[in-house]
């Protein structure tokens, strides 16, 4: 049930762009992304509602297709500041007390 | 407080103690979540709470394993009986209210010898 993501680890240079990709074998009511430098706590980057939204602001966005059951998060013309490990959460249903659950993280690395 | 607030940030004990971890979430924060978290994987989800209710324990590995949040704030991780393979960073997150934007503090490093 954990969220599949792809690729595992990615490596840009700077101003580059990344796109990367959570797949869910259910079917979901929302997708959340977070991404964790080393050594700390993850932060919060968007929540996704069903409804095939795409969000975001200046240079990270995000999109989910819910027929899909995936969604995928687009870094334009990355920054130092973007390395770290990117994780989505998952919430298969909006009923009773559905837990999130995180995928298998992606781990990205700027270089100069 | 500013943000979620979790002790101690390092605990190391000895294989068969007891430990508790302890987590202080944002004020007014209606959920607040346990998970743990091996080197390089995403975080496990444990159990959380709304209020003082206990919604979803589901994740706990084993009966060793229980949380409490009596008044609805403070929230206590016990683990009984530890063994090494419980050795992990214990995460705990606040959110507003359940599946909203989720706010981790700083983690509790547990190392079982």
């Amino acid at each position: 049930q954990q969220p599949v993501q792809s690729p595992q680890a990615v490596i840009l240079r700077e101003g580059e762009d990344a796109v990367i990709n959570c797949s869910s074998s259910k079917a979901l009511y929302s997708v959340h992304w977070y991404r964790q430098k080393h050594g700390e706590a993850p932060v919060f980057l968007m929540i996704l509602l069903k409804g095939g939204e795409q969000k975001g602001h200046e240079k990270i966005s995000a999109s989910f297709n819910e027929k899909k059951q995936q969604s995928s998060l687009y870094l334009t013309a990355s920054q130092l500041s973007y390395s770290g490990t990117y994780f989505c959460g998952t919430v298969i249903s909006n009923f009773g007390n559905e837990k999130l659950t995180f995928g298998t993280g992606t781990r990205l690395t700027i270089i100069p | 407080g500013a943000g979620v607030s979790q002790s101690p940030r390092y605990k190391v004990t000895k294989r068969g103690q007891d430990v508790a971890l302890r987590c202080d979430p944002i004020s007014g924060h209606v959920s607040l979540y346990w998970y743990r978290q091996a080197l390089g994987q995403g975080p496990e989800f444990l159990t959380y709470f709304n209020y003082e209710a206990q919604q979803d324990k589901s994740g706990l590995p084993n009966d060793r394993f229980s949380a409490e949040r009596p008044e609805g704030s403070i929230s206590t991780l016990t683990i009984q009986r530890t063994e090494q393979r419980d050795s992990a960073m214990y995460r705990c997150a606040s959110s507003l209210e359940h599946n909203e934007k989720l706010f981790f503090g700083s983690g509790t490093q547990l190392s079982v010898l």
